[in-house]
């Protein structure tokens, strides 16, 4: 089993609707959750950061936490053709602040 | 401010020459990374630095891969003798001491081709 593992893509989702991302992690004592932003021939840029069970939310972008779970999704509302990217889901596992990375899910908003 | 920066930004080298990729983290951040990304792997963190002194490396593939950190502000990735199969984006990434240390701030990358 992979140590952070994401719904596979790729995702396309029409403007103006929603984009869910998933991701699952296999050490229950990790306490840091992030989801960053990969452009194409870019280098990740962070986005989201959640230490906490529920949602935290950062303009059209909410992050969802549930650690009894393992489980930490990401929301893109009203999503905009500037959101096509691939998103990353990273997770601090032994709090020594080294991030393991989800594969990446690829997202595509239609016109 | 300045983010991280790496150079080169791109390199292209012959199977069994020496490769060095440099990085300048950003000042004031006490942790410093280096990833590589394929499609196959996604992104694998390589080794990284606390203060200048490196904290973890089993993620460095082989002996053919070093790195070093003589300074807060400069970093090396070094492969010697490079292999087709190091073709990947480097990355370097750094992260500062307090409040989020494990927040971590990413370069441009290095875009390595080995032929």
């Amino acid at each position: 089993q992979k140590e952070v593992e994401q719904n596979s893509g790729p995702l396309s989702v029409p403007e103006g609707a929603i984009a869910s991302l998933n991701c699952t992690y296999s050490d229950r004592g990790s306490q840091s959750f992030f989801w960053y932003r990969q452009y194409s021939g870019k280098s990740p840029e962070l986005i989201m950061s959640i230490y906490s069970n529920g949602d935290k939310e950062d303009g059209r972008f909410t992050a969802q936490l549930n650690k009894a779970s393992q489980y930490v999704s990401l929301l893109i509302r009203d999503s905009q053709p500037s959101d096509s990217a691939t998103y990353l889901c990273a997770v601090n596992l032994s709090n020594d602040y080294k991030l393991s990375f989800g594969a990446g899910t690829t997202v595509t908003v239609r016109a | 401010d300045a983010g991280v920066i790496q150079s080169p930004r791109h390199e292209v080298t012959e199977m069994g020459q020496e490769v060095t990729l440099r990085c300048k983290p950003i000042s004031g951040h006490d942790y410093l990374f280096w990833y590589r990304q394929t499609m196959m792997r996604g992104l694998e963190l390589l080794i990284y630095f606390n203060n200048n002194v490196p904290i973890d490396d089993s993620g460095m593939p082989e002996d053919r891969f070093s790195a070093k950190m003589p300074n807060a502000s400069f970093s090396t990735l070094k492969i010697q003798p490079s292999e087709p199969r190091d073709s990947a984006v480097y990355f370097c990434a750094s992260s500062p001491a307090a409040g989020g240390a494990d927040t971590q701030y990413f370069g441009p990358g290095t875009r390595l081709t080995v032929l």
